[in-house]
This record gives structure tokens, sequence and C-alpha cells, in this order.
């Protein structure tokens, strides 16, 4: 079973707009880490949080963390064409990584 | 650079054959890992490993082996490919000489089973 769930599933939005994804997990967690992955390509680490970290932020990357909640928001701002991508969350519990089913974002110049 | 290289990056198997995919990687990393990639899915965790010489199931182990005999290579084995097996299979690299670590993939090998 997946140990994520991204929503939404599908996300488009215009060139400058931010861009919203949000993941659910199961299990106590280490860390929350988001990947990003080109059609057809591996994934790409994009940004980790720790599990006593509830805020972190990289150049246009916001990722936040309520694991009262066992969620984890990503926020992508003045998205890019170039953004366009799927993107993944990763909890990983000891080493023991699952991810979710990605949002598959598309950004229109 | 090199990181993961992961050999082929297609193939097409009959079922019942036999086949083994390839990964190496040069970053020194302790954990190694195997993730199967169906559309519409997620990566859902095969086979994983902290060292050499130790092994561990993930999430959908049944069908595939592995093996960890040196730090940088950890094939993936289909004994009897079946139909089911048809995905594109990742396999990655992390350190865990740090707290925390990320992964780092490879470019992926798609496999179908007729």
């Amino acid at each position: 079973s997946q140990q994520g769930e991204e929503d939404p599933q599908a996300l488009s939005i215009q060139e400058g707009e931010n861009a919203t994804m949000n993941c659910s997990y199961k299990t106590s967690i280490n860390n929350l880490q988001w990947y990003r992955q080109n059609s057809g390509r591996g994934l790409v680490h994009l940004i980790l949080i720790r599990s006593n970290e509830r805020e972190k932020h990289s150049g246009r990357l916001r990722v936040t963390l309520d694991t009262s909640k066992k969620s984890s928001s990503l926020l992508i701002t003045a998205s890019r064409a170039a953004d366009t991508a799927s993107y993944f969350c990763a909890s990983d519990n000891n080493n023991d990584m699952r991810f979710g089913a990605g949002t598959r974002l598309t950004v229109k110049p | 650079n090199a990181g993961v290289t992961q050999t082929p990056k297609f193939q097409v198997l009959k079922t019942g054959q036999s086949m083994t995919l390839q990964c190496a990687q040069d970053m020194n990393h302790e954990y190694m890992s195997w993730y199967r990639q169906d559309p519409g899915m997620g990566l859902r965790l095969i086979h994983y490993s902290v060292g050499a010489g130790i092994t561990d199931q993930g999430e959908v182990p049944n069908g595939y082996n592995v093996s960890r005999s040196t730090t940088e290579d950890f094939p993936l084995r289909l004994l009897s490919a079946a139909p089911s097996q048809t995905s594109v299979y990742f396999c990655a690299s992390m350190g865990l000489a740090g707290a925390v670590g990320e992964l780092f993939f490879g470019e992926g090998s798609r496999l179908t089973v007729l």
C-alpha cells in the first residue's frame, strides 16, 4: 500500500502563479522529502524537512510539516514553464522511504 | 560524476525468462534500494540494503531477489518474469553517515514482460 497520498493528483496553472501540493503519510517519520520527476527521467531531490521542523525554504520552494496531522505541503512560488513535472513526497521512517503517487504539475507559458 | 548507473535502460522479456537489472553507484553510499513505478502510482519499494552483505524486503518483494556483495553494486534479479512485473524500475542510493540523507536516483530501466 502507498505510504503517502498527494493532493491534488494533477494541477494546471499559468506561469507566474503559485502552486501548492499537499501530502499525507501514515506512520511516524524521521523526515519528509520532496522529489521532482521530469517525464521519463529519474527523481531529483528538492528539499528535506526534519520531523522537528515546521517550515523550510529553499529558493522558490517552501515546505511545511504538521506531524500532528501527518501532512506536508510544498509551495512553488512564481512558477515557470520549466517547473512542469511530477512532484512526489517521500516519508523516511528509519531509512524505510515510502513515496506517494505524486502530483502532476503543468505550468502554462 | 557518474552517480547511480542502471543497465539496461530498456528490456523486453517473455513470461518465465530470467534477467538481472544492474545498479552501480560511485558515491560510497551505504544504502541502496530498488523501486518500481507503475502508471498513476508512486514508487514502491522492492528491496533495500544498508550495507554490503545486508538486504531487506520492502513493500513488494515477491518475484525479486537481491544481493549486496560490494558497496558499489546492488543487482535486482527476476527469476521467472511475469507480465505483472512490467514496470519502470529505479535504483537509488543514499549515504548514511550523516543524520539525514537524500536519495540519489538512476535514470530508470523500462521492463516489458510479454
